[in-house]
């Protein structure tokens, strides 16, 4: 029945160690995100893929690396992992060339706490 | 370079007073303005706002955009605690369908 769903919702780690992070979307969308909060709850966007295709890449260190295997995934590699990567990731989908063409939905998150 | 600003950043008001959100804006090649309710756990979708001046409304919500002016409120009636939350405004913009952020406006009802 979930929309949209992350695994894990949790994550503690190390730091210098690679995690990764996994989305799923049953809504048959075209377009995935993922999105960063910081600990002042500023939502920033870090990537978006459009039919497997990388087509919003913001200012993220190479760190991080989003993988899309097909339209209904999308994982977020992290390298090397440092203090300042803890913070919420959400997933999100949309079905951008529809109307309404902006609606996103979100998956539930997935906190990640770099030790 | 595209630009959220919303206003206030925090506010605190009593149950059942009316509250009115501002978000303000910069935009090339405007989309949407849409705006998110984020509470402990991951943002809901409230409203998407294309065109000027239709005001959209879901129970105590309503929205409305003007174009001509770039900005966007959302009023709340008759609030309650469950109205606690992050309103969040984001702009969709740009020749990628790129999504700009506001920093929110955290709002407390207290009982």
């Amino acid at each position: 029945d979930t929309a949209v769903s992350q695994t894990p919702k949790y994550l503690v780690t190390q730091m210098g160690n690679d995690k990764s992070i996994k989305c799923e979307q049953n809504l048959g969308h075209d377009t995935m995100y993922w999105y960063k909060q910081d600990s002042k709850k500023f939502l920033k966007i870090m990537f978006s893929y459009n039919n497997k295709e990388l087509i919003i890449n913001e200012t993220v260190p190479n760190r991080f690396s989003p993988k899309s295997p097909d339209k209904a995934h999308l994982n977020l590699h992290i390298n090397s992992l440092e203090l300042g990567d803890s913070a919420v990731y959400f997933c999100a989908s949309s079905q951008v060339w529809t109307s309404p063409p902006d609606t996103q939905y979100f998956g539930p998150g997935t906190r990640l706490t770099v030790l | 370079e595209d630009k959220v600003v919303q206003s206030p950043l925090s506010l605190v008001v009593h149950e059942g007073d009316t509250v009115t959100l501002n978000c303000s804006y910069e935009v090339t090649n405007f989309r949407s303005l849409l705006w998110y309710k984020q509470e402990k756990k991951a943002p809901t979708f409230l409203f998407m706002l294309t065109s000027s001046g239709i005001e959209k409304k879901s129970g105590r919500l309503s929205s409305i955009l003007d174009k001509k002016e770039l900005f966007s409120i959302l009023n709340i009636t008759a609030t309650q605690t469950g109205d606690s939350a992050i309103y969040l405004c984001v702009l969709s913009g740009g020749s990628n369908y790129k999504l700009t952020f506001g920093k929110g406006t955290l709002l407390t009802v207290n009982p």
